[in-house]
């Protein structure tokens, strides 16, 4: 049963231009999203999160728009930097008081100069 | 400040030994918890510590795993009796029960690889 979907394992943007990663969701009662970023041999880093009350939440290059009705979220990042290359997760909490977190299984991001 | 670690960064173990993991959280967070990515999959829930209470196991795949926090901080993941399918990266992350407790952060991970 996989709660959170990411359905591309890659993308490849050049550099300069927006990257988009997309995540699906099929529980409507997860409080809060996130996204993490991850490069070989390091653990996951914290990007930014969004409130499930939120439609957008925006920090510097990041942006992430939640779509509840489609229950989507997406990561918008412009311009793309060479040093964005890297894996990306989406990350739901909240199911009935938990804690933890549901990834997705990640979308490879490559920036191509 | 000083982030989460783990430590051993890498341990190679033989089918059947028992195996320690350990995690340092960040000082002052309450909040502790297991995770493990296998190659290829997302991260996947093990265990949860907040403060005194009970913890969550529910996300442990059987009973050769357990877990300790002792005096609030430090944690150990234990796996007896290792199977090959139990080769992962084993990452900790912690969280401030104060402001923001949904943001977790990570350690570097232990990879572990069962021979």
């Amino acid at each position: 049963d996989q709660q959170v979907k990411q359905n591309s394992p890659s993308l490849s943007v050049q550099e300069g231009r927006i990257s988009i990663l997309n995540c699906d969701y099929t529980n409507s009662m997860f409080d809060y999203f996130l996204w993490y970023k991850k490069y070989p041999a390091e653990g996951p880093t914290f990007l930014i999160s969004i409130s499930s009350i939120k439609d957008k939440n925006e920090d510097g290059r990041f942006t992430v728009f939640l779509n509840k009705s489609a229950k989507h979220l997406s990561l918008h990042i412009v311009p793309s930097q060479p040093g964005d290359s890297a894996v990306y997760f989406c990350a739901a909490r909240g199911v009935q008081g938990a804690q933890k977190l549901v990834f997705g299984q990640g979308t490879r991001l490559t920036i191509n100069p | 400040g000083a982030g989460v670690s783990q430590s051993p960064s890498n341990k190679v173990t033989e089918k059947g030994k028992d195996v320690e993991l350990r995690c340092d959280p960040i000082s002052g967070h309450t909040a502790l918890y297991w995770y493990r990515q296998s190659l290829g999959q997302g991260l996947e829930f093990l265990i949860y510590f907040q403060g005194n209470s009970a913890p969550d196991k529910s996300g442990l795949p059987s009973d050769r795993f357990s877990a300790e926090r002792t005096g609030g901080s430090v944690s150990t993941l234990t796996i007896q009796r290792t199977q090959q399918e139990d080769s992962a990266v084993y990452l900790c992350a912690s969280s401030s029960i104060a402001g923001r407790p949904h943001e977790q952060y990570f350690g570097p991970g232990t990879r572990l690889t069962v021979t």
